[in-house]
């Protein structure tokens, strides 16, 4: 069955380092979304991709880098953690399906970083 | 950009009862309203989603219906079960058929803790 995987599921870093979060998908979706999830805040979106080689800024961009080179994975960079970037981070793709729905996004389990 | 406010933040029901969650969107432009279930430690998924050309749509016991005029949509869950309790995140954004080069995006309430009591 397709699906969308995250690794690793859980990290702990300290304050300066760079750190990055892999995401990889098998549904062959085009559209790729890293979210952070915070207590009162909901998912907010860090970066997206429409396609290899596409990537946009999103709400909460500032010390996140993503890349696309293949249409599978859309690794998460921090370039340099911050205490500020301790939050859980999903993962999501979405696509046209054999079912015609190309507006649902599947999320990732998830990553609980965490920067001390 | 879009804003979507979500209420209430926690919401506690007896087994049986229903439960409505209500949001409001600030971009009338939005054609495309999920709701997300969110289960502990895992990741969103969604349960009911509904287009802006559509004023309600129902899935069980689950219906979602949506003012456009308004700028808001609700959740409503009947018959509630004690594994309905989860946190529920309704969303904003717009479909590819809306055009422009910003679609997909997802702009989520701030989530609602719903807990049945059996």
């Amino acid at each position: 069955d397709a699906e969308i995987t995250q690794s690793p599921r859980h990290k702990i870093t300290e304050t300066g380092r760079q750190v990055t979060l892999a995401c990889h998908q098998t549904w062959n979706h085009n559209n790729m979304f890293w979210y952070r999830q915070d207590l009162g805040h909901g998912l907010r979106l860090i970066h997206y991709s429409y396609g290899v080689q596409d990537t946009n800024k999103g709400e909460v961009s500032d010390g996140y880098s993503v890349s696309r080179s293949n249409t599978e994975d859309l690794p998460l960079t921090l370039e340099s953690a911050a205490s500020s970037q301790t939050s859980v981070y999903f993962c999501a793709s979405s696509g046209p399906t054999t079912s015609g729905r190309s507006n649902e996004q599947f999320f990732g389990p998830g990553t609980r970083l965490t920067v001390l | 950009g879009e804003n979507v406010e979500q209420h209430p933040s926690t919401l506690s029901v007896q087994e049986g009862d229903s439960a409505v969650i209500k949001c409001t969107y600030s971009d009338s432009a939005s054609n495309y309203f999920p709701w997300y279930k969110q289960e502990l430690g895992k990741g969103p998924q969604l349960i009911i989603d509904i287009r802006s050309n559509v004023g309600e749509k129902k899935d069980q016991r689950i219906a979602v219906t949506l003012n456009k005029t308004a700028k808001h949509f609700s959740l409503h869950i009947t018959e509630t079960q004690p594994e309905d309790s989860a946190v529920y995140f309704c969303a904003a954004s717009l479909t590819p058929e809306a055009g422009g080069t910003s679609y997909g995006k997802l702009t989520f309430g701030q989530g609602t803790i719903l807990t049945v009591h059996p």
